[in-house]
């Protein structure tokens, strides 16, 4: 079965700075996903690639996907405190007649003022 | 607000015992998904279904069960309950059954959070 690992766990960043939240999938990648959760509450769609090589943005948040469709990243630009959370990265398989989910442990940002 | 309703927001009960949550998906979305997000789990899949039919199963225990009726809002059941099944909740909805288009992306409500003491 399909397996995603997230890197770094947790991150801690001054407010300004830049910074790259990594997905990695143990299986190809054909449909990914990344979702904000605020702690305690629902995830907040953000992006989804499903092309190799393809890149998101929406404000100062930018994902990709690489060309081998193993690997995802998503930078945040200048952040911001509204920005701290915990990111998910959710990924499908190849087409089997159902869309379930496989998602990464969580990266848990948090913006120092 | 992803227009995906869960009830209760809390849900507080006691080993043992039988509890139901609720799910209203966003309008026009054929597709209900639940899933259950633990400290040591972290969020795991549970079930699908599409415009009334189950179509996808995950790690969902033989004591819970799912229906969608044909309003399409869904139910979660779990019976028995034990104090490992404390969790959060979550439902999320999409149009079609599988990722065909871009906008094929699961929308998630705000979560029932469960507690089983």
């Amino acid at each position: 079965s399909q397996e995603l690992e997230q890197s770094p766990q947790s991150l801690i960043v001054q407010e300004g700075k830049n910074l790259t939240i990594n997905c990695t999938s143990s299986k190809t990648l054909y449909g990914l996903y990344w979702y904000k959760q605020k702690y305690g509450e629902g995830l907040i769609f953000l992006m989804m690639l499903q092309k190799g090589g393809e890149e998101k943005s929406h404000e100062k948040i930018t994902a990709k996907l690489d060309e081998k469709k193993q690997q995802s990243s998503l930078h945040i630009t200048a952040s911001q405190p509204s920005h701290a959370g915990i990111y998910l990265c959710g990924a499908d398989g190849p087409f089997q007649g159902a869309q379930k989910l496989v998602f990464g442990q969580g990266t848990r940002l948090t913006i120092n003022p | 607000d992803s227009g995906v309703t869960q009830t209760p927001k809390h849900l507080i009960t006691a080993t043992g015992q039988r509890v139901t949550l609720r799910c209203s998906p966003r309008s026009g979305d054929l597709s209900v998904y639940w899933y259950q997000q633990s400290l040591d789990q972290g969020l795991q899949f549970l079930i699908q279904y599409y415009n009334g039919e189950e179509r996808a199963k995950g790690n969902i225990l033989e004591r819970f069960s799912a229906q969608q009726f044909p309003d399409l809002h869904s139910e979660l059941n779990l019976s028995s309950l034990e104090l490992g099944d404390s969790a959060l909740y979550f439902c999320a909805s999409s149009p079609s059954a599988t990722r065909v288009y871009s906008t094929d992306t699961q929308y998630f409500g705000p979560g029932t959070r469960l507690t089983v003491l």
